[in-house]
């Protein structure tokens, strides 16, 4: 069964500066993967998505993510962050089995953007 | 193009009672997925459906059922209420299964007393 393991469960930093989050999956064949995110009392949105091709995946609102088969992971970055990204960030893993596919979701990562 | 709707939004139950809580998913989509996210646990599947089949089941115990209807819309149940089933329950849909990304609703929360 697929796994995700998100290195870091808080993540403080100040406006305007870069951040990584961290995302690691177990091995697959092939794998889909994806970031999401959640706002305060809300569901979950899309950040973005590697379902194949170009391993740097981009997002409307300036975070990329790349795609690392060797090192299994698929880490988020933001070059310049806005308060208004706080928030927790979900890397998930699609597991697909018999037609089916749910997705596996790491435990979250807490962004803290202060001022 | 609407989203997922999920109802009720909030909900607070004893111990013992049972819940059911409902999801109208994008128009078009016709799989619907049922997640279950607490602090503890996190984001865990609960189950999917597609044309009125349940087609993946999580590891939860049988007081947790769902069903989807001819029109897509899906609910799910939850009988014997613990406290452990205070949670978020989100659900989310898509065109059809092993699609891709999934579309998410609000959630809806349920308080168990």
């Amino acid at each position: 069964a697929q796994s995700v393991t998100q290195l870091d469960s808080q993540v403080p930093v100040f406006e305007e500066a870069p951040v990584e989050l961290r995302c690691n999956y177990s091995s697959s064949v092939s794998v889909y993967l994806f970031w999401y995110v959640q706002y305060p009392n809300q569901g979950l949105q899309l950040l973005l998505k590697y379902l194949s091709g170009s391993t740097l995946v981009e997002s409307i609102n300036g975070f990329e993510a790349e795609f690392n088969k060797s090192q299994t992971s698929f880490h988020l970055r933001k070059p310049s962050v806005h308060i208004s990204d706080t928030a927790e960030y979900f890397c998930a893993v699609s597991d697909r089995k018999g037609g089916s596919e749910k997705l596996v979701f790491g435990k979250g990562t807490k962004l803290t953007v202060n001022p | 193009k609407a989203g997922v709707t999920q109802t009720p939004r909030y909900l607070i139950k004893t111990r013992g009672q049972q819940v059911t809580l409902s999801c109208s998913p994008i128009s078009g989509h016709r799989s619907v997925s049922w997640y279950q996210q607490t602090p503890g646990q996190g984001l865990q599947f609960l189950f999917e459906y597609f044309s009125e089949t349940q087609r993946n089941k999580g590891n939860f115990p049988g007081r947790f059922s769902g069903r989807q209807f001819s029109n897509s819309r899906s609910e799910m149940n939850v009988s014997t209420l613990e406290l452990g089933d205070s949670a978020l329950y989100l659900c989310a849909s898509r065109p059809g299964p092993g699609t891709g990304e999934l579309f998410f609703g609000e959630g809806s929360r349920l308080t168990v007393l």
